[in-house]
C-alpha cells in the first residue's frame, strides 16, 4: 500500500539557520503530495502541496518540490525563527480520492 | 470563520464505559474523516464518510463506529472504549472531488483508564 517515510526527529537549530526535512514516499499511480504543521495544542494546518511532478508547493518561507524520479518532497526554509517551532507531517493522497496517508512526523525545535 | 469542531476536548474514562466524541463543520464539506495519532505512528485513519449516510472504514476501525445523519456532523462512538484506545483523535473535513485541503479540529486527547 502507499506510505510516507520521514526522517526522524527531533530536528534541533537556531534561528536563522537552514531547514531541511526529508520525505520520501511509496505509492501507485501518481500522488497528490503535502506538508502539514501542527503547532503546540493545536490541529494540523495544511503547509503546502503539489499535485504533479516538479511541481513546487511554497508557503511561509517553506517550499517543497515534488520528485518523481527520486519520490522525494522534501520540506526546506532558508531562514527559520523560534515560531516555526512545531510539528510537520508528511502526507499523500492517490486516486482522486480524499484520504490522505501520513509520515510519524517530524519535530522542529528552533533556538533564539 | 471557517472550522471544525471537537467535544470534547480532553476526556478521562474507564475501561467498558461507552462514549462520544463530536465533530462539526461549517463548510459544507461532503467528507469527513475521523484519525487517531500515536507516538511514532503519525496519524491513522479510522473512519471516513463521502456524503450523507455514506461511511466506510480507514485503516483502523476496530472498536470504533460512526454515523452521518447530517452533513455537518460526524460522531465517533466508542461503544467500550479500551486502554489502547487511549490517543489524540482528530476530525478533519474536504470538498469531495480532486485533492483539496483537509481542514482538521483541534483533537480530543482521550485517556482510557
Amino acid at each position: 500500500g502507499d506510505s510516507v517515510t520521514q526522517m526522524e526527529g527531533p530536528v534541533t537549530l537556531s534561528e536563522e539557520a537552514f531547514l531541511t526535512i526529508n520525505c520520501t514516499y511509496t505509492a501507485t499511480g501518481y500522488p497528490s503530495l503535502f506538508w502539514y504543521v501542527q503547532y503546540p495544542g493545536e490541529g494540523l494546518q495544511l503547509l503546502l502541496k503539489a499535485t504533479k511532478a516538479d511541481d513546487k508547493g511554497s508557503n511561509k518561507g517553506f517550499e517543497a518540490t515534488y520528485r518523481k524520479e527520486t519520490t522525494s518532497f522534501h520540506l526546506e526554509k532558508g531562514s527559520v525563527q523560534v515560531s516555526d517551532s512545531a510539528v510537520y507531517f508528511c502526507a499523500l493522497s492517490s486516486g482522486g480520492f480524499q484520504k490522505l496517508v501520513f509520515g510519524t512526523g517530524t519535530r522542529l525545535l528552533v533556538s533564539p | 470563520e471557517a472550522q471544525v469542531t471537537q467535544n470534547p476536548r480532553y476526556l478521562i474514562t474507564v475501561t467498558g464505559k461507552k462514549l462520544t466524541v463530536t465533530c462539526s463543520q461549517n463548510m459544507n464539506h461532503e467528507y469527513m474523516s475521523w484519525y487517531r495519532q500515536d507516538p511514532g505512528l503519525g496519524l491513522r485513519q479510522i473512519y471516513y464518510s463521502m456524503n450523507v449516510e455514506v461511511t466506510d472504514k480507514g485503516d483502523v476501525p476496530e472498536g470504533y463506529k460512526v454515523s452521518r445523519k447530517e452533513k455537518r456532523n460526524f460522531p465517533l462512538i466508542l461503544e467500550s472504549p479500551s486502554p489502547n484506545q487511549t490517543s489524540l483523535y482528530f476530525c478533519a473535513s474536504s470538498a469531495k472531488l480532486g485533492y483539496n485541503e483537509q481542514f482538521f479540529g483541534p483533537g480530543t486527547r482521550l485517556t482510557v483508564l
